[in-house]
């Protein structure tokens, strides 16, 4: 059964920092996503990541994907309060089915 | 455009009763797929339809649960009876057709939250 974990589960930072959020996950696939989602909101997909040595940047986001180690980074440059909210990683099975496994999602908090 | 919808937006039933969760896709996507979070679980997948199909429905927890997309536009998920664990967050995603290897970019609706007491 495929896992996916996220390191950390919580995070607070200040404002101006530069900080990684780990995403580790224990088969094969070369399909990671990532999603953020504000409370009480619904999910708004972030990056797709499609294969090994992949790398999106999006404003103060940028996401990577090492397939071999099994491993994808979200990456914050000079964090804004407007970045607090809960990131997911999520991977997609290599099946037909495009069954996502999702990982225990990230709360981060930027303080002023 | 109007976004991915469910509907109802909370839902407060007693054990044993019976909920119907009910999802409207983006128009035109073929895919609809329903997720449950459950408190301070991950979110897990239900199950996957593309169009009126059911694609794969491994997540699905028990024969207690029920998924339709008659026509291949809107879905219901019914649970009957009702159990204290099926309390959580539905939602529900929509995407389009996958480009040959391309990623699937799966927009979510804003959950149903559904408590059993």
């Amino acid at each position: 059964e495929l896992k996916v974990e996220q390191n950390p589960l919580f995070l607070s930072m200040q404002e101006g920092k530069n900080y990684t959020i780990y995403c580790n996950y224990s088969t094969t696939s070369d399909r990671l996503y990532w999603y953020r989602q504000d409370p009480g909101k619904s999910l708004e997909s972030l990056f797709v990541l499609l294969s090994n040595g992949a790398v999106k940047q999006e404003g103060r986001l940028m996401a990577s994907l090492d397939t071999k180690a099994r491993l994808s980074t979200l990456h914050i440059t000079a964090a804004v309060h407007d970045l607090s909210a809960t990131y997911f990683c999520a991977v997609e099975l290599d099946n037909y089915g495009q069954n996502f496994v999702f990982g225990p999602g990230t709360r981060l908090s930027v303080l002023p | 455009e109007a976004g991915v919808t469910q509907f109802p937006s909370h839902s407060v039933i007693e054990k044993g009763q019976t909920v119907t969760l009910r999802c409207d896709p983006i128009s035109g996507h073929d895919n609809l797929y329903w997720y449950r979070r459950v408190m301070g679980k991950e979110i897990k997948f239900l199950l996957h339809f593309v169009k009126e199909s059911k694609q794969d429905e491994s997540g699905m927890p028990n024969n207690r649960f029920l998924a339709e997309r008659t026509g291949g536009t809107y879905s219901t998920l019914k649970v009957q009876p009702a159990e204290l664990e099926d309390s959580g967050v539905y939602f529900c995603a929509s995407s389009q057709v996958r480009s040959g290897l391309g990623g699937v970019e799966q927009f979510f609706g804003p959950g149903t939250r559904l408590t059993v007491l």
